[in-house]
């Protein structure tokens, strides 16, 4: 358990679908992002959030949309997604952006 | 915008043997970290380095930083199973608050 729940575990979603995913930390921690982990390929940094603010967006695809209404949840919707977007997605939190991150255990989505 | 490479993507050993991973980048770094990543878990943080030179050990793991802090390791000394997993380096980046990662090493050890 590492203070970072992500829900849900799973996802099957088809192309025309609208879903979110959520984020919860009770750390105490000000930062938070999305990572996207595709198979045999690296983390992927998607979002960042400072302070509830984003201060990273790299280059993703506005079918994802973030939105952090406080320092302890984050969500990542998703609609309209193609199925190269199948993956492992992670959020983690850390006290500050370049500090120690802690990682949910991720929800794996399957775009059909 | 700042990348750290890893090296190798793969390694495979029998146990017992020794594992090195190396991440390096063309850019100074204000900090390392390093991370562990179970066959179908998520990333767990090993250890953070931040000082030129600097080693760090967690039982058979040594853990350096480069002396111009362009560059790491993570040495694992008599590799055993419950080794297997991917490692990863990281470096905090201070403009956007942001950890950016290396591709990953993925180690298996055959018993």
């Amino acid at each position: 358990e590492t203070g970072v729940t992500q829900t849900p575990r799973h996802l099957v979603m088809g192309m025309t679908n609208k879903k979110s995913l959520k984020c919860e930390q009770h750390l105490g921690h000000n930062a938070m992002y999305w990572y996207k982990q595709s198979a045999k390929k690296p983390l992927e940094l998607m979002f960042v959030y400072n302070f509830k603010e984003q201060t990273e967006n790299n280059s993703v695809p506005s079918r994802f949309s973030p939105e952090c209404p406080n320092s302890s949840h984050l969500f990542l919707h998703l609609h309209t997604l193609q199925p190269e977007d199948s993956a492992l997605y992670l959020c983690a939190s850390s006290r500050q952006g370049t500090t120690e991150a802690f990682f949910g255990q991720g929800t794996r989505l399957t775009v059909v | 915008g700042q990348q750290v490479m890893q090296i190798p993507q793969y390694q495979h050993v029998q146990e017992g043997e020794d594992f090195t991973t190396y991440c390096n980048s063309s850019t100074t770094l204000s900090n390392i970290q390093w991370y562990k990543q179970r066959p179908g878990g998520h990333p767990v943080f090993l250890i953070q380095l931040v000082k030129s030179g600097e080693v760090k050990k967690q039982k058979r793991l040594t853990f350096q930083f480069g002396e111009a802090k362009k560059n790491s390791s993570l040495h694992i000394t008599a590799t055993q199973t419950t080794d297997v997993g991917t490692y990863f380096c990281a470096t905090g980046i201070d403009q956007g608050g942001k950890l950016i990662f290396g591709q990953g090493t993925e180690l298996s050890v055959k018993p």
